[in-house]
């Protein structure tokens, strides 16, 4: 069985750093992309960047580049979103999805991180 | 790269279909077959409904079905049941960076 379980809820205030994680089972790691997937409260859902565990290529969306990086441990199969210095306006649910190198859907989601970010 | 342009909301009675468009431009939905649409209900994480346009994966409904014309594609939901309401977004792949680009969202409410 395919699971994605991602690290619990955070709380942290503004200028601390954070590492959240994503780790995989059930299927061939470094066979799949990695993405993550924001959702800030009440609003919609906006792709950060995706990584292919294989090789480690990362792709970011503007919006997020140089805010956060990815980066992935294929020895313990996990993924990782992290922030060098947190803002309020990081205050959201985050989402990592899998997507078999080749395809182009991502068919298997983890369960969210909220991360509130209050000073 | 924008955001695929959705309706905010869309209603219908049980029973009834619904339609809901998602539209880009030539370099995401009008450029490729890679669109997939997602469910979402409060406080859970999305649920792939189709994916290349018009596949549906295994254990998901045939009431969902998907397709495409031009820049725009298009969600129908046949048979509404009140456990379809919920938000529904539509994501497209292009190959200018971000690589992946998902719409504005829609709230289907079953009246």
């Amino acid at each position: 069985e395919v699971q994605l379980v991602q690290s619990g809820p955070e709380v942290k205030k503004p200028g601390e750093s954070l590492k959240i994680s994503c780790q995989g089972s059930g299927f061939s790691f470094t066979n799949y992309w990695i993405g993550w997937v924001s959702q800030m409260p009440g609003k919609g859902l906006e792709w950060m960047g995706i990584i292919y565990a294989g090789d480690s290529t990362t792709k970011y969306n503007p919006s997020f580049q140089g805010q956060v990086t990815i980066s992935v441990d294929r020895s313990v199969s996990t993924a990782y979103l992290q922030w060098s210095s947190l803002r309020a306006s990081d205050t959201a649910m985050f989402y990592c999805a899998i997507a078999r190198h080749g395809n182009y859907y991502w068919d298997y989601w983890g369960q969210g991180t909220l991360v509130t970010v209050s000073s | 790269q924008s955001a695929l342009t959705q309706p905010a909301s869309v209603s219908g009675s049980p029973g009834q279909s619904i339609t809901i468009a998602c539209t880009g431009t030539s370099s995401d939905v009008g450029g490729y077959n890679h669109v997939s649409w997602f469910q979402q209900h409060p406080g859970q994480a999305p649920i792939l409904m189709i994916y290349d346009v018009s596949n549906r994966p295994s254990g998901i409904s045939n009431r969902f079905s998907g397709s495409k014309s031009g820049n725009t594609a298009s969600l129908t939901i046949s048979g509404l049941q009140a456990e379809d309401e919920a938000d529904y977004y539509c994501s497209s792949y292009t190959p200018i960076t971000p690589t992946y680009v998902f719409g504005t969202g829609t709230k289907v409410t079953v009246l």
